[in-house]
């Protein structure tokens, strides 16, 4: 299994400029999560998916960030316009309700809106 | 909801031996706990876990112990080596779903 995928693995885009972060979860895992790690913050949930469905989006900072789950094995994160702030460490992660239930945690996206 | 927190930020330790991470959490109900390794540049990668219903679980040279009286948990790691060093979460899910709330991590150094 290739785990957890994500793309692109650094993004630098000025402010105001749409991001988009892209995910591919482990085949025949039912959960999907996105996290945001800053050094202040350390790591924070955004929003998860259970079969593909948003289940809590209560960690999205704002309206500028959305994300969709179109399939099982695809899911993005946009950020629409992109501000310095939002500059961090963006991890996707997934997990299957059979087993334990620790997720799997792609290698990131670093953004640096500059 | 809950929080989860570190003892220490930075630990140092000499190669050989023990490291012991702490970690406390908030709420009662939550009742899966998992520990996390994260490397520099890494993503967190899965270390060991526990449920509510144990007090104790080991793993290859790691040991997660449980106190569910206070609210603490523990990460041992027997005979530590330089390729421990990384970022040590504690994590925690309440009430039965699988929202994990991560702790703020410590950072463990190996000295040679």
């Amino acid at each position: 299994d290739a785990g957890v995928i994500q793309s692109p693995r650094h993004e630098v885009t000025e402010m105001g400029q749409e991001v988009t972060l892209r995910c591919k979860p482990i085949s025949g895992h039912n959960s999907l999560f996105w996290y945001r790690q800053t050094m202040m913050r350390g790591l924070e949930l955004l929003i998860y998916f259970n079969n593909n469905v948003p289940i809590d989006d209560s960690g999205m900072p704002e309206d500028r960030f959305s994300a969709k789950m179109p399939n099982a094995s695809f899911s993005t994160l946009k950020i629409q316009p992109s501000e310095p702030r939002d500059s961090a460490v963006y991890f996707c992660a997934s997990s299957s309700r059979h087993g334990n239930y620790g997720y799997t945690f792609g290698s990131g996206t670093r953004l640096t809106v500059v | 909801g809950e929080s989860v927190g570190l003892h220490l930020p930075t630990l140092s330790v000499q190669e050989g031996d023990n490291s012991i991470i702490n970690c406390a959490y908030s709420n009662s109900a939550s009742d899966y706990f998992i520990w996390y390794k994260q490397e520099s540049g890494k993503g967190p990668q899965f270390i060991i876990d526990i449920r509510s219903n144990m007090d104790k679980r080991q793993g290859q040279r790691v040991t997660v112990l449980l106190n569910k009286t206070v609210k603490h948990l523990s990460l041992q790691i027997a005979a530590t080596q330089p390729g421990d060093s990384a970022v040590y979460f504690c994590a925690a899910i309440t009430g039965g779903g699988n929202k994990l709330t991560f702790g703020t991590g410590t950072q463990l150094k190996v000295e040679l």
